[in-house]
């Protein structure tokens, strides 16, 4: 089946630096990807819905300076924490849709970041 | 990565039982969760199992495992139309890893 990687699956940081994860649709070319987080025992939050070559759709609340998303193929998109906080911390999970207008959703395995 | 598998509709009538299944593979699986999604929205967790319990119920819902067979259900009692949405089993691997099924839309006829 269909399967989406993301990269790193855990990732440790200073205060203060910069992370990007990379979220790869594998078999397939993704149109729309969505990027969430995961806050402990609570459910997924929608961050952004990236779209290939045009910008990100931020949902209400989320800073986009903050997570900057480039959605540059229609395999891969990127999610940068800049100056990362302990605050940031999460985990992190990815999803492709397939054609437009799929409801298919693919997720990845998703990444821990821990901001010390 | 591991493989989650679900059919990707179902249709019920108002008032019916849904039952929404969902196959895995890992047989290491700590924890198996149902999210529910609604139009626009993110996904939100309906409820879990864990991996040594057969069965859990919580008002209408109620999760069956079959770990031998690796299957897990989702039945929805008394099904409403409010309920109608895309549900996704996913099942936890390792420390860090979630897998997620590709969805099953749930459409309730009024």
């Amino acid at each position: 089946g269909a399967v989406v990687s993301q990269h790193p699956s855990r990732v440790i940081c200073k205060s203060g630096t910069s992370v990007k994860i990379e979220c790869r649709s594998l078999d397939f070319q993704a149109t729309t990807m969505f990027w969430y987080r995961q806050f402990p025992k609570k459910s997924l939050m929608l961050m952004a819905t990236s779209n290939e070559g045009s910008k990100a759709t931020y949902e209400q609340g989320v800073e986009k300076d903050k997570f900057l998303i480039n959605h540059a193929s229609l395999t891969l998109s990127t999610l940068t924490v800049t100056s990362a906080h302990p605050e940031d911390s999460s985990f992190y999970i990815c999803s492709a849709h397939g054609r437009e207008g799929s409801d298919t959703q693919y997720f990845g395995p998703g990444t821990r970041l821990t901001v010390l | 990565g591991e493989d989650v598998e679900q059919s990707l509709f179902l249709s019920v009538r108002e008032g019916d039982s849904s039952v929404i299944n969902c196959t895995y593979t890992d047989s290491s699986s700590t924890y198996l969760y149902w999210y529910k999604q609604e139009p626009g929205a993110g996904l939100q967790l309906l409820t879990y199992i864990f991996s040594n319990m057969d069965m859990k119920q919580d008002q209408r819902l109620t999760v069956l495992l079959n770990k031998k067979d690796k299957h897990l259900s989702l039945r929805i009692a008394d099904t409403q139309t409010g309920d109608s949405a895309i549900y996704f089993c996913a099942e936890k691997s390792g420390a860090n890893n979630l897998f997620f099924g590709t969805g099953t839309r749930l459409t309730v006829i009024p």
